[in-house]
C-alpha cells in the first residue's frame, strides 16, 4: 500500500498562503495523488488530485515533484474557515480501491 | 445530488445490541466504502464495495458485517460490539469507471457510536 507522511500540525495566518507537504516515496507510477481536509466532527472534503503536473482548482494547487516522491497542497489565501485536519492520500492499491489515509496535518489558521 | 447520507448521526448501544448503520447515495456510483475513525485519528478503511460485491475486507473482526443490497444503499450491521469500537463510522463512494485510480470519494457526515 501506498504511505504517506505528514508533519503533524502546522500554523498559518490568515490571508497568507498554507503550503502543506506530504511525503509518498512508495507511490508507483499511476497512482494519483490525493488530498482531502476534515473539519471537526465532518466526514472528509475532496480538495485535489493529480498524478505528475500541478494541479489547480478553486480550492487550492498541488505541487508535485518531477520524481513523484513528494507533493505540496498550497491553500494561496488561507481564511479562519480553512482550520481543519488535511490528509495526503498515496494513491489506492493497484487493481483495487484501497484509499488508505496518511496520518494528517492539523493546521491551523490564525486571526 | 451529489451527497452521501449516514443514518443515524448518533447511536449508543450496548454490548449485547444488534443496530445497523445506513448510508444511501444517488449519484450512480458503484464503489462504497465503509471507514472506521477514531479521535484525533485518520479514517482506517474497512470494507469496500464495487459493483455490489464485497472486494475488500481489511481483517475486521465478524461482529461488523457489511451488506450492500443495491447499488445505492450501504449497511453495516453491527453486534456484540465492544467499548474500543466506540468510532465515528464514516461512509463513502466514489464512481469506479473502468477500474481507473484517478477517483474522487465522496463522504457522508458519519455516524458517531458509544458502545456501553
Amino acid at each position: 500500500d501506498a504511505k504517506t507522511t505528514q508533519p503533524t500540525s502546522m500554523d498559518c495566518a490568515e490571508g497568507r498562503a498554507a503550503n502543506l507537504p506530504c511525503n509518498h516515496s512508495t507511490i508507483s507510477g499511476n497512482e494519483y495523488v490525493y488530498w482531502y481536509r476534515q473539519i471537526h466532527s465532518q466526514g472528509p472534503q475532496y480538495i485535489i488530485h493529480g498524478l505528475k503536473n500541478n494541479e489547480t482548482n478553486e480550492m487550492a494547487s498541488l505541487i508535485i515533484t518531477e520524481d513523484r516522491k513528494s507533493s505540496t497542497l498550497i491553500l494561496p489565501h488561507a481564511t479562519l474557515r480553512d482550520t481543519a485536519v488535511y490528509y495526503c492520500i498515496g494513491g489506492a492499491t493497484s487493481g483495487t480501491y484501497k484509499y488508505i489515509f496518511g496520518t494528517g496535518t492539523r493546521l491551523k489558521v490564525l486571526a | 445530488d451529489t451527497e452521501v447520507t449516514q443514518t443515524p448521526k448518533h447511536l449508543v448501544m450496548g454490548m449485547t445490541n444488534k443496530k445497523s448503520l445506513k448510508c444511501e447515495q444517488h449519484m450512480g456510483h458503484r464503489a462504497m466504502y465503509w471507514y472506521k475513525q477514531k479521535a484525533k485519528k485518520p479514517p482506517e478503511l474497512m470494507f469496500v464495495y464495487s459493483y455490489e460485491k464485497l472486494s475488500i475486507n481489511e481483517s475486521v473482526p465478524s461482529r461488523f458485517s457489511p451488506e450492500c443490497p443495491n447499488s445505492s444503499l450501504l449497511n453495516l450491521h453491527l453486534h456484540a460490539l465492544q467499548p474500543e469500537d466506540s468510532a465515528l463510522y464514516l461512509c463513502a463512494s466514489s464512481a469506479q469507471i473502468g477500474g481507473r485510480r484517478n477517483e474522487k470519494l465522496f463522504f457522508g457526515s458519519g455516524t458517531q457510536l458509544s458502545v456501553l
